[in-house]
């Protein structure tokens, strides 16, 4: 089992409001990464950080912000959510250089009403 | 654009027989290609891995091919079981920054 967590699993929230989502791990690895995905569909990158004060959008252009303040934490805020951000995002962690795979979290599932 | 098709359709097979999931992919060199399984309602995980300059790559009843010269790979299941039953991913690598480009998945259904 991958040492990586988030919390929550499950959110229902109104339009509006502010979330932030948050992703941990405890392998020590320096690249992480935030994935959107809806039922039957590919994952797609919205976020990534090579390391500590290094984020760039990934593919999909998302509303979402995020930081890596530590190595260890990299939590993803969504401002002013809307029905449209309604996925599952899931959170991902790799070591080092080169290939690598890729860790995952179990999820956020996001429901905006 | 860069481009990833796997069997959208769902793959029933029997059990104990050999499952066969394909992944071909266009406008993309890969360093390397890997396969996931995920569960409803739950993140991917990894399975295997194979470079560019690899053919096939084996571990335990899982076996995966890759044919850069058809962008393609095929991932065989021996001997399935009902516990098999799952969506699986294809995902292509970059090795200069690990990012991940991923197939819509295959789903599993392995009967008893």
């Amino acid at each position: 089992e991958a040492d990586i967590y988030q919390t929550p699993r499950y959110l229902v929230i109104g339009t509006g409001k502010k979330i932030t989502l948050e992703c941990s791990q405890t392998m020590g690895h320096d690249k992480m990464y935030w994935y959107q995905q809806d039922p039957g569909m590919e994952l797609h990158l919205i976020h990534y950080s090579y390391g500590v004060n290094s984020t760039e959008k990934g593919d999909l252009s998302s509303e979402s912000t995020v930081s890596r303040i530590r190595t260890e934490h990299f939590p993803l805020t969504l401002e002013s959510a809307r029905p449209s951000h309604t996925s599952q995002y899931l959170c991902a962690s790799s070591p080092g250089q080169g290939a690598h795979e890729q860790y995952f979290g179990p999820g956020t599932r996001l429901t905006v009403t | 654009s860069q481009k990833i098709e796997q069997n959208s359709e769902a793959l029933n097979i029997q059990e104990g027989k050999t499952a066969t999931l394909t992944c071909n992919y266009t406008n993309y060199s890969p360093a390397y290609l890997q396969w996931y399984r995920q569960d409803p309602g739950r993140g991917p995980v990894f399975l295997l891995l194979i470079r560019e300059n690899e053919k096939e790559k084996r571990k335990e009843r899982l076996k995966v091919t890759f044919d850069t010269t058809l962008k393609q790979s095929l991932f065989h299941i021996t001997a399935s079981q009902p516990a098999d039953s799952a969506t699986y991913l294809c995902a292509l690598g970059n090795s200069n920054t690990g990012k991940l480009i991923f197939g819509q998945g295959t789903t599993l259904q392995v009967k008893p």
